[in-house]
């Protein structure tokens, strides 16, 4: 069974740029969380969704970062405009019951310049 | 405001030895309490998890521990083995979503 897939793996981005990264779930998991990791603050939540629906966003660090998911099957975050403080490895994982463990994908490593 | 803290930033532990990682939060409200393992360059993988209606699980070389009076639990591997070598994130839920901890760095010398 394939996993959490997310794209892409690395990003490299000037600062200003528009930046998208992309997340397929698991199929069959209705929940989906995105994470970004740093060193100082570990795992951070950023937003989750329970079937399609944002349910808690307060993790957004600013109004540049948006989150949509338009079907159960992908789910993307965006940046606009990105700064060089965002830089970090950004994790999406899904889920299918209400407190079962969650399963991440591989992340997507950002720098931004 | 860390929730969930894991004061030990690395250990190391010599192959055969018992590792010993150590969480404490301050969330009366956490119920459920998990450890994740992260080898680089991939996502973190589920390890184990406890409910705070236990105060030990134990799967195969894995066991965690829950002091609920002290906001403390802590993972133990015997024995330890090299490929045990990876960072290791606490987490802990009082609902839907998973508060971690900033994770320790286990290194198994051989």
């Amino acid at each position: 069974d394939a996993g959490v897939i997310q794209s892409p793996r690395h990003e490299v981005t000037e600062m200003g740029q528009e930046v998208t990264l992309r997340c397929k779930p698991i199929s069959g998991h209705n929940s989906l969380f995105w994470y970004r990791q740093t060193m100082m603050r570990g795992l951070e939540l950023l937003i989750y969704f329970n079937n399609n629906v944002p349910i808690d966003d307060s993790g957004m660090p600013e109004d540049r970062f948006s989150a949509k998911m338009p079907n159960a099957s992908f789910s993307t975050l965006k940046i606009q405009p990105s700064e060089p403080r965002d830089s970090a490895v950004y994790f999406c994982a899904s889920r299918t019951t209400r407190r079962g463990e969650q399963f991440f994908g591989p992340g997507t490593r950002l720098t931004v310049l | 405001d860390q929730q969930v803290k894991q004061n030990s930033p690395s250990l190391s532990v010599q192959e055969g030895r018992i590792s010993i990682l150590n969480c404490d939060y301050t969330n009366s409200m956490f119920d459920y309490f998990l450890w994740y393992k992260k080898y680089p360059a991939e996502g973190p993988t589920f390890l184990i998890s406890i409910s705070s209606i236990k105060d030990k699980n134990e799967d195969g070389r894995f066991t965690v521990f829950l002091n609920k009076s002290a906001k403390h639990l802590s993972l133990h591997i015997v024995p330890s083995q090299p490929g045990d070598s990876a960072v290791y994130f606490c987490a802990a839920s009082g609902g839907e979503k998973l508060t971690f901890g900033t994770g320790t760095r286990l290194t198994i010398i051989p």
